[in-house]
């Protein structure tokens, strides 16, 4: 496709159900990253991968959370137990890296754990 | 650790005002970026700064990169009611003389009212 594209672009789970957000790329784009975004909130960084680095998992905020990237492409982003305060809007974005890391959003996907 | 932190956070403007939104970061980068969010909606890229003394304009916006002040500015001038959105500046910096991972402000949620 043309842009980042994330599925679902929204999703309601109960609390303490597990929930895997999707993120496609842009094709060629070697650089994914994953940002949360709460209610009111700036752009908390989550987690990176760039080519075929080690991850930087540095913003992942407990080890409920977990992300992985297949073949250099598609992405997932996994929630394990989700608890009330994982309500957030979840952004990825992907970039080219050549002189620079122009990064190109989603759409995002609103989760809501109730 | 990167910081990133923008003034003001909340600007209230009226149509026609002149006004800066300031973006300052805690290391050396050369490499800045301004993007724009409607609400709902994801972040639009707004401007790429790659050097010290970058200048770019796009219509009523205008940004710039001090490199040595650690400092990038986002001018509004004439302000209209279309500009009111929330923008963030982002520093592209992943440590040593690694590039690719952004780090975002806060954000500046700005209102543009008659």
């Amino acid at each position: 496709g043309a842009g980042v594209s994330q599925s679902p672009s929204n999703k309601v789970t109960e609390k303490g159900k597990d929930v895997e957000l999707r993120c496609d790329p842009i094709s060629g784009h070697t650089a994914l990253y994953w940002y949360r975004q709460s209610l009111g909130q700036g752009l908390e960084f989550l987690i990176y991968f760039q080519g075929n680095s080690a991850p930087d998992k540095s913003g992942l905020p407990s080890d409920r959370f977990s992300a992985e990237r297949t073949g250099g492409s598609v992405s997932t982003l996994t929630i394990q137990r989700t608890q009330q305060e994982d309500s957030a809007v979840y952004l990825c974005a992907s970039s080219l890296i050549t002189r620079y890391t122009e990064a190109f959003f989603g759409q995002g996907t609103r989760l809501t754990v109730v | 650790e990167l910081k990133v932190e923008q003034n003001p956070l909340f600007l209230s403007m009226q149509e026609g005002k002149n006004y800066t939104i300031y973006c300052n970061y805690s290391t050396t980068s050369d490499r800045l970026y301004w993007y724009r969010q409607d609400p709902g909606k994801s972040l639009e890229s707004l401007f790429v700064l790659l050097s010290n003394g970058a200048v770019k304009q796009e219509g009523r916006l205008m940004a710039s990169l001090d490199t040595k002040a650690r400092l990038s500015t986002l001018h509004i001038t004439a302000a209209v009611h279309d500009l009111s959105a929330t923008y963030f500046c982002a520093v592209d910096y992943a440590g040593g003389t690694s590039y690719g991972k952004l780090t975002f402000g806060q954000g500046t949620i700005l209102t543009v009212h008659p």
